[in-house]
């Protein structure tokens, strides 16, 4: 059975700090995906990312960082220079296929961040 | 512009009645999914559906069922059968193909009293 894990429940970080948010997995299939997801306090689930089991480089859009690691089932996400609106829950994901297309998601728990002043 | 969109936001019913969340969808995309979320928890999968007159349960249907008849439509009706039906409901669609990211409406907050 998949798994997710966001050991995480809470960080607090001030402004302008670095933070890292952890995101560990367990699956049996060879082929895999991983998403990040943001929650904002209105509730809808924004899509960030998603890496696929065969591409392990890292990624990075402005802020935002990805380090997949295979060998640790590690999938964990970056902010770099933290700002108030980055404020919210976040979210790790993995999905398996389905015949016929599709995409199941299985979800963590989630990380709530709190940025302040 | 094209999205996903969730009515009521906010619903309340009494205990015993049933109540239909909506869903639509002008992505054109094929897969739609129910999720319910409660606090401190992550999503957990209702129903989804590949295709239109199609649908398979999730991981906790169970008080829940749901239809398709038309592919930018898929709502939820919770029923009296679910114990504990207060909720945050988050609908989803995809493109049909595998492993496509999913998009997410703004929910439907349900509080039975």
């Amino acid at each position: 059975a998949q798994k997710v894990t966001q050991a995480q429940t809470e960080i607090s970080v001030v402004e302008k700090e670095d933070v890292t948010l952890d995101c560990v997995y367990e699956t049996r299939d060879t082929t895999y995906y991983l998403f990040w997801y943001k929650q904002p306090p209105s509730g809808e689930l924004v899509f960030l990312i998603r890496r696929n089991s065969f591409d392990e480089q890292n990624e990075i859009s402005g802020r935002y960082s990805w380090n997949f690691q295979k060998s640790t089932s590690s999938f964990n996400f970056t902010i770099t220079a933290s700002q108030v609106v980055d404020s919210a829950v976040y979210f790790c994901a993995l999905s398996e296929g389905y015949t016929g297309g599709g995409n199941k998601l299985t979800f963590g728990t989630g990380t709530q961040l709190k940025v302040e002043l | 512009d094209g999205g996903i969109t969730q009515s009521p936001k906010y619903l309340f019913r009494k205990e015993g009645q049933n109540v239909t969340l909506s869903c639509e969808q002008n992505l054109n995309h094929d897969a739609m999914y129910w999720y319910r979320q409660d606090p401190g928890q992550g999503l957990r999968l209702i129903y989804y559906s590949q295709i239109v007159n199609d649908f398979q349960k999730g991981d906790i249907a169970e008080g829940y069922s749901v239809s398709r008849e038309k592919k930018e439509s898929f709502p939820l009706t919770v029923t009296s059968a679910q114990k504990n039906p207060t909720a945050f409901y988050l609908c989803a669609s995809s493109i049909g193909r595998q492993y496509n990211e999913q998009f997410f409406g703004p929910g439907t907050r349900l509080t039975v009293l």
